[in-house]
C-alpha cells in the first residue's frame, strides 16, 4: 500500500534559522496539502499542491511538490517564535490522511 | 475560511459511560465529515468518514460499535464513544470539506475517562 514518510520527527532551531520538513511517498500522489497545528490547537490548512514541480510561496514559507509527485517539502526562512507548532503533510482525494508530522520548537 | 464547530471542547467521564461529541459546519453544507483521533505528540489518525444520510465508513482497526457515528443532516455529525474506558482517553477532532479537498477542522474534544 501507499506509504508516506515525513521527516524529521522533531526539529529545534534558533530563532532566525531556517527550517525544512519533507514528505516522501512510495507512490505518486494526486495532491498534497500542508497543515499547521499549534500546541493545544487544531490543524489549520496552509496550502495544497497538485501540479508536478509546483512551487508556492506564502511570505517566509515555500512549498514544493516534486516532479514525480512523490515528495514535497515545506521550508520556512528565518523562523520566528510564531512558527512553533507541528507541521503535517496530508494527501488523498476521498479522505485526508496525514503524515507523522514534524514538531518545530524555536529558541528565542 | 469555513468554520467548523466542535462541542464539547473537554469532557471528563467515568468508565462505562457514553460520551457524544458534535461537529457542525457553520457556514457551509458538508455531505462528508471526518473523525480523527490524536494521541499526545502524535499524528492525527483517521477513524472514520461520516456520510450524510448513510452509514459511516470506518478505517481498519476502528470498532464501529465502539465509536458510533451519525450524520443526520448536512451540517451535523456526531461521534459517540460508547462504554468509554481509560484507553479511550484521547483528543478527538472532526473535519469537514470546504471544497477543493481542503479540510476545515473543529477545535477538538479532549476526552478523559476516569
Amino acid at each position: 500500500g501507499q506509504q508516506v514518510m515525513q521527516i524529521p520527527q522533531y526539529q529545534h532551531v534558533q530563532e532566525g534559522e531556517d527550517f525544512t520538513t519533507y514528505c516522501n511517498s512510495s507512490t505518486t500522489l494526486s495532491n498534497i496539502q500542508w497543515y499547521k497545528q499549534r500546541p493545544g490547537g487544531h490543524p489549520v490548512f496552509l496550502i495544497q499542491l497538485v501540479k508536478s514541480g509546483e512551487v508556492k510561496k506564502q511570505k517566509r514559507l515555500t512549498f514544493q511538490f516534486g516532479e514525480a509527485k512523490k515528495n514535497s517539502s515545506l521550508h520556512i526562512t528565518a523562523t520566528q517564535t510564531t512558527d512553533v507548532g507541528t507541521y503535517f503533510c496530508g494527501w488523498g482525494a476521498q479522505k485526508l490522511v496525514f503524515g507523522q508530522g514534524t514538531r518545530l520548537t524555536i529558541n528565542p | 475560511g469555513a468554520v467548523v464547530s466542535q462541542h464539547p471542547s473537554r469532557v471528563i467521564c467515568k468508565s462505562g459511560t457514553s460520551v457524544k461529541i458534535e461537529c457542525r459546519s457553520l457556514d457551509f453544507q458538508a455531505t462528508t465529515m471526518f473523525w480523527y483521533r490524536q494521541f499526545p505528540k502524535k499524528s492525527l489518525m483517521l477513524m472514520a468518514t461520516s456520510n450524510e444520510g448513510s452509514k459511516a465508513t470506518y478505517e481498519q482497526g476502528v470498532e464501529k460499535d465502539k465509536f458510533l457515528i451519525n450524520h443526520a443532516s448536512l451540517t451535523l455529525s456526531t461521534l459517540t464513544v460508547t462504554s468509554a474506558h481509560p484507553e479511550d482517553s484521547s483528543f478527538y477532532i472532526c473535519s469537514a470539506g470546504g471544497g477543493q479537498n481542503i479540510q476545515y477542522f473543529g477545535a477538538g474534544t479532549r476526552l478523559s475517562v476516569l
